[in-house]
């Protein structure tokens, strides 16, 4: 079954935890990225990743980290310098080219409690 | 400035209606563009690219005009089934770094 996976789709921590969202894929996509999306509000890039061992700061990378040893994988860890990490995280996956779209997994809602 | 702007929203309209969202861009070395729908609580899915020369699918067209920056998005004959956040996108530089505008709210009514 080909796609994204994002998992899990939901996640409750304590505050001052951090936590590790996931995100696979078997499009054999060059380019991945990390999203996150407050209520009533747009996307914001948090990170991206050209290829493998390289990843970019997007325009709210503070209180992230994310790491690309395969390009199969580009996990999003939270961490507690993050202050305010409730929000759903959306992982997008694109391939090398320039006029090539993204496609999404369905996302992790995180809820800090 | 932000780097892609959308229209606030949300649009209001009755079914069968026009409707028009504009777009723009600060970065005038952004390469490629597209639109994408979200409908509440799920991910993004991909509407249409946008072409230099315009391009059409179906009720939905799409404009591109790069010197002034600026994005649009038709839609005809609107369906309640078009309910939802419509989000430009744009594609800047080497890296491929992707970015969305806040989105403008479609509601369409009976």
């Amino acid at each position: 079954d080909g796609g994204i996976t994002q998992s899990p789709k939901y996640l409750f921590r304590k505050e001052g935890q951090n936590v590790t969202l996931s995100c696979e894929q078997n499009l054999n996509h060059d380019a991945m990225y990390w999203y996150r999306q407050d209520p009533g509000q747009g996307l914001r890039l948090i990170y991206y990743s050209q290829i493998v061992n390289d990843f970019q700061n997007g325009d709210i990378a503070v209180g992230y980290s994310v790491s690309r040893e395969k390009k199969e994988s580009f996990p999003l860890t939270v961490t507690s310098a993050q202050k305010n990490p409730t929000a759903f995280y959306l992982c997008a996956t694109a391939p090398g080219q320039m006029n090539t779209e993204a496609f999404f997994g369905q996302g992790t809602r995180l809820t800090v409690v | 400035r932000k780097e892609v702007e959308q229209d606030p929203g949300p649009f209001n309209v009755p079914e069968g209606a026009t409707v028009a969202f504009n777009c723009t861009y600060s970065n005038s070395a952004s390469q490629s563009f597209f639109w994408y729908r979200q409908d509440c609580r799920k991910e993004p899915k991909l509407l249409m690219s946008v072409y230099s020369s315009g391009n059409e699918d179906g009720r939905f067209t799409a404009q591109l005009n790069r010197a002034s920056q600026y994005i649009s998005l038709l839609i005809r004959d609107s369906k309640l089934s078009d309910s939802a956040t419509y989000l430009c996108v744009v594609k800047n530089g080497g890296y491929n770094k992707l970015i969305f505008g806040a989105g403008t709210r479609l509601a369409v009514h009976p």
